[in-house]
């Protein structure tokens, strides 16, 4: 089993709709938790940490649940900018990326 | 504020050959991480340097190997090159690793390829 892994994708959503992405992790001792994105051919930024209580971030909203070793990311309103691969990471002794979920908004 | 640079950008070596690569953390930052990213996956953590040790390491063979200068900066060495050794090699610098991990930031990338 992956030590992390997230809805395959490809993701083809118009503009305004709203996308759900998700990811589970193996290792229950994991410490912290990300969302990153990432352009074509580019490095990955940050796009926001993930807390048990749950974050906002404008459009963007993350969930963890620990019990569960579940992650989550909605992003409401998409734009055409937000085309991007989504990457769910999880660190426990190094950061552990998933594969990625690949997201296309389309006017 | 000088973010996260890599040097080469691109390079092309041959089976059997060994090759360096540089990464100079982000302004402040004291710890390095590096990663290989194949076509269409996501990053796969190698290893993590913190006060010139390497503090972590992932699933990588012996072939893979770092260092790390007092200035933070930090070298990425790769033996009997293989095929399968071309990819995109991410470094990443952050803060305080003693707590579990702080936010990683990323440099461009040197892209390797083995022929």
């Amino acid at each position: 089993r992956k030590e992390v892994e997230q809805d395959p994708g490809p993701f083809n959503v118009p503009e305004g709709a709203t996308v759900a992405f998700n990811c589970t992790y193996s290792n229950s001792a994991s410490q912290s938790f990300f969302w990153y994105r990432q352009d074509c051919r580019k490095e990955p930024k940050l796009l926001m940490s993930v807390y048990s209580s749950g974050n906002e971030d404008g459009r963007f909203t993350a969930q963890l649940n620990r019990a569960s070793q579940y992650i989550s990311l909605l992003i409401r309103d998409s734009k055409l900018s937000d085309s991007a691969t989504y990457l769910c990471v999880v660190n426990k002794k190094g950061m552990r990326f998933g594969a990625g979920t690949r997201l296309t908004v389309k006017p | 504020d000088a973010g996260v640079t890599q040097s080469p950008t691109h390079l092309i070596k041959t089976r059997g050959q060994q090759v360096t690569l540089r990464c100079s953390p982000k302004s402040g930052h004291d710890t390095v991480s590096w990663y290989q990213q194949a076509l269409g996956q996501g990053p796969q953590f190698i290893f993590q340097y913190y006060e010139e040790e390497e503090r972590q390491r992932g699933n990588f063979p012996d072939r893979f190997s770092g260092h790390q200068f007092p200035n933070y900066s930090s070298e990425l060495n790769v033996n009997a090159l293989l095929l399968g050794d071309s990819a995109l090699y991410l470094c990443a610098s952050s803060l305080d690793p003693g707590a579990g991990g702080g936010e990683q930031y990323f440099g461009p990338g040197t892209r390797l390829t083995v022929t």
